[in-house]
């Protein structure tokens, strides 16, 4: 069965610097995708950034990277020069290919301080 | 504006009462799914559409049912609600069934007493 797991309840990070947040996942399939939402207080769900098993780079969007190690299982989300809007809850999730179920882990929730 | 729009946001009701949370997307997207997210567990997926008419179980489908009957609409519904289903649900969207990111929409915030 797929698994993913964030250990980070809650982290901290001063405004303008870099956090990284943990994902680590686990699946004996192949083919599978990884993605990061967020969810800010207000309640809405907001696609970050994706990563294909296959995929060799790591993506980047904008101030969002995925630090992708396959062989470690692992899909940190690294946020660079954190904003005050980048304070809310943050969820891994993970999607194999042909089984259409989509697994989040329990989020980890991101506090900036100015 | 594409978008995901869920009725209603706010319910609550007792138990036993059956109620249906409707789901519409407009971006003529497959696939379609629903969560429920608790809190320190995530979201946890209910059931899922493929397309028209099809339609499987998720990890949580206990106590609920869906239809699609059309590509727009996916609906969810609680047949003799119980208070443990007591949720921030959501319903979501996406293009590609297997590498396509979800549209979520907004949520409903169940009680259910």
């Amino acid at each position: 069965a797929q698994k993913i797991t964030q250990t980070q309840p809650g982290m901290f990070v001063q405004e303008k610097e870099a956090v990284t947040l943990d994902c680590t996942y686990d699946t004996s399939d192949q083919s599978y995708g990884l993605f990061w939402y967020k969810q800010p207080s207000s309640g809405e769900m907001i696609f970050l950034i994706y990563q294909g098993s296959y995929d060799e780079q790591n993506a980047t969007e904008g101030r969002y990277s995925l630090n992708f190690q396959k062989a470690r299982k692992s899909a940190n989300l690294v946020i660079s020069a954190s904003q005050l809007g980048d304070s809310a809850m943050y969820f891994c999730a993970m999607r194999v290919v042909g089984g259409f179920k989509t697994i989040f882990g329990a989020g980890t929730r991101l506090f900036v301080k100015a | 504006e594409a978008q995901v729009t869920q009725n209603p946001r706010y319910l609550i009701t007792v138990t036993g009462k059956k109620l249906t949370v409707t789901c519409s997307q407009n971006m003529n997207h497959e696939y379609m799914s629903w969560y429920r997210q608790d809190p320190g567990l995530g979201l946890r997926q209910i059931y899922y559409s493929m397309n028209v008419e099809v339609t499987d179980k998720g990890d949580v489908p206990e106590g609920y049912k869906v239809s699609r009957k059309e590509k727009r609409n996916f609906p969810l519904i609680l047949e003799s609600p119980s208070p443990n289903q007591t949720s921030l649900y959501f319903c979501a969207s996406s293009l590609y069934p297997n590498t396509g990111e979800l549209f979520f929409g907004e949520g409903s915030r169940l009680t259910v007493l």
